[in-house]
């Protein structure tokens, strides 16, 4: 069956860097896009980035743009995020989302765990 | 960016009533193709979000027939025909018109 099992989170200190991993299993994975979403403590959701099927086209949400770089490898069936300049505001459970198709524009049909990011001096 | 307002913040129901959940967009999400592009995800406590309707109106596999989701444009509703006890959480709709994807703020469901 379908898995997407998160990793890599922590506790870090502002200014920092980590990078957390989703790693996919039951399905074809280098045939769909991923994203990250992620939600605060005690917050709603916030979308974060989204990588292509092939990795060539990828997007970010404003508040992350220019800190954050999402990437994949098919060949082990995992996508990245990796964070830098963390922020306070960056903590959060990171969910990564599997997409439907091949489009940015698919319904999130599949979700993760999460991993819990925590920024702290 | 556009921005998504969803009402009421919280809805306390009875088991086997209905319930709805608004979902307004500052935006337009009908795209030039005639699909708008809203989907509703319900996170239950503790646990991920799960799709329930995508392109406003289509129902997720798997998801039960008393799942609804209508409206076009800026004004969308989300409704349940008759809430059973596993339908407590809270519901968000996510546009998916244009980067960045954004959610409206969430709707808690609570059972009385």
């Amino acid at each position: 069956q379908m898995q997407l099992v998160e990793s890599g989170g922590g506790v870090v200190q502002p200014g920092r860097s980590l990078r957390v991993s989703c790693a996919a299993s039951g399905f074809t994975f280098s045939n769909y896009g991923m994203h990250w979403v992620r939600q605060a403590p005690g917050k709603g959701l916030e979308w974060v980035a989204v990588i292509s099927y092939d990795g060539h086209n990828i997007y970010y949400g404003d508040s992350v743009k220019g800190r954050f770089t999402i990437s994949r490898d098919n060949s082990k069936s995992t996508v990245f995020l990796q964070m830098d300049s963390l922020r306070l505001e960056d903590t959060a459970v990171y969910y990564c989302a599997k997409s439907e198709g091949v489009s940015w524009r698919d319904v999130f049909d599949f979700w993760g765990r999460g991993t819990m990011v925590t920024v702290s001096s | 960016d556009i921005v998504l307002t969803q009402s009421p913040l919280s809805q306390p129901v009875t088991p086997g009533q209905p319930v709805s959940i608004s979902c307004r967009s500052s935006q337009s999400l009908l795209h030039t193709n005639g699909i708008n592009y809203l989907d509703w995800y319900l996170q239950r406590p503790g646990q991920s979000p799960q799709v329930l309707i995508y392109l406003a109106s289509q129902r997720a596999s798997g998801v039960p027939d008393r799942f609804s989701g209508s409206g076009s444009g800026t004004d969308f509703t989300l409704r349940i025909s008759r809430v059973e006890a596993e339908d407590v959480g809270v519901y968000y709709c996510m546009q998916l018109l244009q980067i960045p994807l954004t959610f409206g703020g969430g709707t808690k469901v609570e059972i009385k």
